[in-house]
């Protein structure tokens, strides 16, 4: 059964702790994104990735970071210096060089 | 996200009416297109595409319509369902890279029974 996954579903955290969010895919996709999600919002792009051990600040990349070790896997902190980390944080990834994006059900940290 | 919905534009139908949610595009060089549905809670599912060669395309009971002259994206959806009541994304490519979209701020579709 392929798909992402995006672990947990909700996530709490005080303020001024590191956080990790995880997306896991079985696609076989090379490409693979992070976006955040405001109410009233479109979503926006943190980080993306074409190829394991590559990626690329998207728009709004400060106070995240991001690894790409293995082709399944585009994990996302989240560190103690974005100022506003509550937000809905959804994973996607694509077939290299084709534009449709697949999405995972995403992880809704709430900082306290 | 849950509250993905709030200070968005509605659009309310009655169950079986057509629906016709609209997007404008920024970007007069973006040449493919795609619309997303988000159930509350959930991540995006893809809809339907299109290519800027293209004015429209028909899916399974939704059509896109492309209107590159004024920048203008339509989904239409026939016979709307309680199912279909969600937030609708259009999403655009952005110019010189392959890979990422630009997304609208979306759409919220409320069917009435």
């Amino acid at each position: 059964d392929g798909g992402i996954t995006q672990s947990p579903k909700y996530l709490f955290r005080k303020e001024g702790q590191n956080v990790t969010l995880s997306c896991e895919q079985n696609l076989n996709h090379d490409a693979m994104y992070w976006y955040r999600q405001d109410p009233g919002q479109g979503l926006r792009l943190i980080y993306y990735s074409q190829i394991v051990n590559d990626f690329q600040k998207g728009d709004i990349a400060e106070g995240y970071s991001v690894s790409r070790e293995k082709k399944e896997s585009f994990p996302l902190t989240v560190t103690s210096a974005q100022k506003n980390p509550t937000a809905f944080y959804l994973c996607a990834s694509s077939i290299s060089g084709r534009y449709e994006q697949f999405f995972g059900p995403g992880t809704r940290l709430t900082v306290l | 996200g849950e509250n993905v919905g709030l200070h968005l534009p509605t659009l309310s139908v009655q169950e079986g009416d057509n629906s016709i949610i609209n997007c404008a595009y920024s970007n007069s060089a973006s040449d493919y297109f795609i619309w997303y549905k988000q159930e509350s809670g959930k991540g995006p599912q893809f809809i339907i595409d299109i290519r800027s060669n293209m004015d429209k395309r028909q899916g399974q009971r939704v059509t896109v319509l492309l209107n590159k002259t004024v920048k203008h994206l339509s989904l239409q959806i026939a016979a709307t369902q309680p199912g279909d009541s969600a937030v609708y994304f259009c999403a655009e490519n952005r110019s010189g890279a392959t890979n990422k979209l630009i997304f609208g701020t979306g759409t919220l579709l409320a069917v009435q029974p």
